[in-house]
């Protein structure tokens, strides 16, 4: 059974640090991984998609990479600021089953001025 | 590209009385459709997936039940609310196969 999990649970940053955030997943079979951003009380904003194929994907200040064969996956945030403060959350679509996506629990960030 | 509406925004309703939250979509066809809830400082629950109309899959035995009428629309309902139905109700879709997750804004549900 799949299970994603990440690390750190939440993380309080001064403003202009560069920052990873964690993700693994017990199961290597995947379709691919996603990367969402939620801020407090809103829905989920899709940041980045890593087809199985893929190493990493970026956008913007968002860099994410997919080590399949170890189930990791970081998302890198350069020059933070206020702005990203937010829960980040990744999952994971499994492979033979491509209908519903396997959830980390979100890593809380606060970006200090 | 896709729109999701859901509403209301928020409810505040007593034990023991009827729900029924609504999603539509607009902006693609033939999506796979998605409620989530999230509780307070929980993750984010999969509580049913529909893949065409009038098809439901159930991931959590409960009192909640959901339908899909039409290709773009879902809902989502309970005969009777619990305490324990307090949270935040999101409606997601996908394309067809693992494609990207989109999000409505969601309806903060409180129970009483």
């Amino acid at each position: 059974k799949q299970e994603v999990t990440q690390i750190p649970a939440a993380l309080s940053v001064p403003e202009g640090e560069n920052l990873v955030l964690n993700c693994s997943f017990t199961d290597s079979a995947i379709y691919n991984l996603q990367w969402f951003r939620q801020d407090p009380g809103k829905g989920l904003t899709s940041l980045l998609l890593i087809q199985s194929s893929q190493r990493e994907q970026t956008s913007g200040r968002l860099n994410a990479s997919l080590d399949k064969s170890s189930g990791r996956s970081t998302l890198y945030i350069a020059a933070s600021q206020p702005g990203d403060s937010a829960t980040y959350l990744c999952a994971v679509f499994n492979a033979g089953n491509n209908r519903k996506l396997i959830w980390g629990l979100g890593t809380s960030l606060a970006v200090n001025p | 590209s896709q729109t999701i509406h859901q509403w209301p925004a928020t409810l505040v309703q007593p034990v023991g009385s009827p729900l029924s939250l609504e999603c539509t979509v607009e902006g693609t066809s033939n999506p796979n459709l998605y409620w989530y809830r999230q509780a307070a400082g929980r993750g984010l629950q999969l509580l049913f997936y529909s893949v065409g109309i009038g098809q439901i899959s159930s991931e959590v035995p409960q009192n909640l039940s959901a339908s899909r009428p039409q290709d773009r629309q879902f809902i989502l309902s309970s005969k009777k609310l619990l305490l324990s139905d307090s949270g935040f109700y999101l409606c997601a879709l996908t394309g067809r196969g693992a494609d990207t997750q989109y999000f409505g804004p969601g309806t903060r549900l409180t129970v009483l």
